[in-house]
Parts: structure tokens; C-alpha cells; sequence
């Protein structure tokens, strides 16, 4: 599969742990974004990069939350001391260059904080 | 910020019949508008997406309408299917914000064989 690939699907963590997602996004988009989706809801927009650098954070992403893409490649999310409202899916997705709209979504990785 | 409603939340159908799910945007700046479908525990999927220089879009049984002066764009699926069945996202996107998505609530659609 060359699609994007997100690592773990699922991670249950108990409350205050703190829990790491990695995103594979498809091979030499430049672009790659994390959203976060709810049961029933639409995906809410996190943050993202173009290569290696961060551009964009939204106000959802709190200071426990850091993203990181050291080498325009592979990307991370880490959140610390996890809270119960953190339980959600989290979506990674890339585009192929500027100005190409198009997003390929990963599979998520499904957060359950007990 | 970009705010997208999307009407109606769920949505039967008997196979066959057709499908229209609407949606709305605020920023007149959003010039990108795709429509995802995510069947359960499954990644949201493109399926068809418009821009804002044009107003209609067809892919055989899906097509997109686009209303910029109304702003709002509405899916269509013809000849309806059990396959169809799934939740089906729309979004908006201005290019001048990185192509971040700006998604709505989703409508549930059901196909009744």
C-alpha cells in the first residue's frame, strides 16, 4: 500500500500518560496535515507542514499537543498528559505540492484515554 | 475562520433514487471544495472535488454544484446503490491557507436494497 500509513490504529493510554502517533505520508508530498475527528463529526483541522516546516496551528491544538516533521518526511504527534477529551481519531493527510488542493488521508489512529 | 454546515445530518434512501446532500460556506476566500466518503472504521475518501471556477462537476453517478454568489455547493448521486451507503463529508479550502480543510458535520447515507 503507498497511501499515507498512520502507526499505532488503535492506543489506549490511561489518563495523564503521555501517547506518540506517526504519520507516513505518500512519497515526496510536501504537504502533510493532522486532523482530529470525533464520533459523528466532521475532521477539525490540527496543524500543518510544508517539508519540514510547521505553518499552521490551530487553536484546538493546546500546549500539550507538539507536532513534528524533522526531515519533510515522516511526521509525529505526541500529546502529553492525556486527558479524556483527547479520545478521538486521529487523521494524518498529505498533498502533493503547493496549489494542488487534493488530500490522501491515512487510516487514523484511534485514541482511547481511560 | 472558514465555517462549512452541511444539511441534512442523515439521509434514506431507496435504492435507485437519488441522493442531495447541501452544504454552506462563510469565506468568500474558500475556493476549493471536495467531497469525502468514509465508510466505518475506513480512512475519508476523495470522490469528487470542484473549484471555484467552475460551477458543475460529473463523475458518471456523482456530480458537485457550485454557487459562489449563494455560497454553497451541493453533491448529487444518481441511481443510488448499497455501496453508497456510508457518511459523506464536504469541505472548503483557500488555497492562501495552505489547502487546510475546513470540514462539515457529515450526512449519514443510507441505501434501502
Amino acid at each position: 500500500d503507498t497511501g499515507v500509513s498512520q502507526n499505532p490504529r488503535h492506543k489506549i493510554t490511561k489518563r495523564g500518560q503521555n501517547v506518540t502517533f506517526r504519520c507516513d505520508p505518500i512519497s515526496e508530498h510536501n504537504r502533510l496535515y493532522w486532523y482530529r475527528q470525533t464520533l459523528g463529526q466532521g475532521p477539525e483541522f490540527l496543524t500543518y507542514f510544508q517539508n519540514e516546516a510547521q505553518l499552521e496551528k490551530s487553536r484546538l491544538l493546546s500546549d500539550r499537543f507538539s507536532a513534528e516533521r524533522p526531515k519533510g518526511s515522516f511526521s509525529t504527534l505526541e500529546i502529553q498528559r492525556t486527558e479524556q477529551g483527547d479520545s478521538a481519531m486521529y487523521l494524518c493527510a498529505s498533498s502533493p505540492r503547493q496549489g494542488a488542493a487534493e488530500a490522501f488521508f491515512g487510516q487514523g489512529t484511534r485514541l482511547t484515554v481511560v | 475562520g472558514e465555517n462549512v454546515e452541511q444539511h441534512p445530518s442523515t439521509l434514506s434512501v431507496q435504492e435507485g433514487d437519488s441522493a442531495v446532500i447541501k452544504c454552506t460556506y462563510s469565506d468568500s476566500a474558500s475556493n476549493y471544495f471536495p467531497w469525502y466518503k468514509q465508510e466505518l472504521g475506513k480512512r475519508p475518501q476523495l470522490i469528487i472535488d470542484i473549484r471555484s471556477n467552475v460551477g458543475e462537476k460529473k463523475d458518471q453517478r456523482i456530480a458537485v454544484t457550485l454557487n459562489k454568489t449563494a455560497k454553497h455547493f451541493s453533491l448529487h448521486i444518481t441511481e443510488t446503490q448499497p455501496e453508497d451507503s456510508a457518511v459523506y463529508f464536504c469541505a472548503a479550502s483557500p488555497a492562501a491557507a495552505g489547502n487546510k480543510l475546513t470540514f462539515g458535520g457529515g450526512t449519514r447515507v443510507l441505501v434501502k436494497p
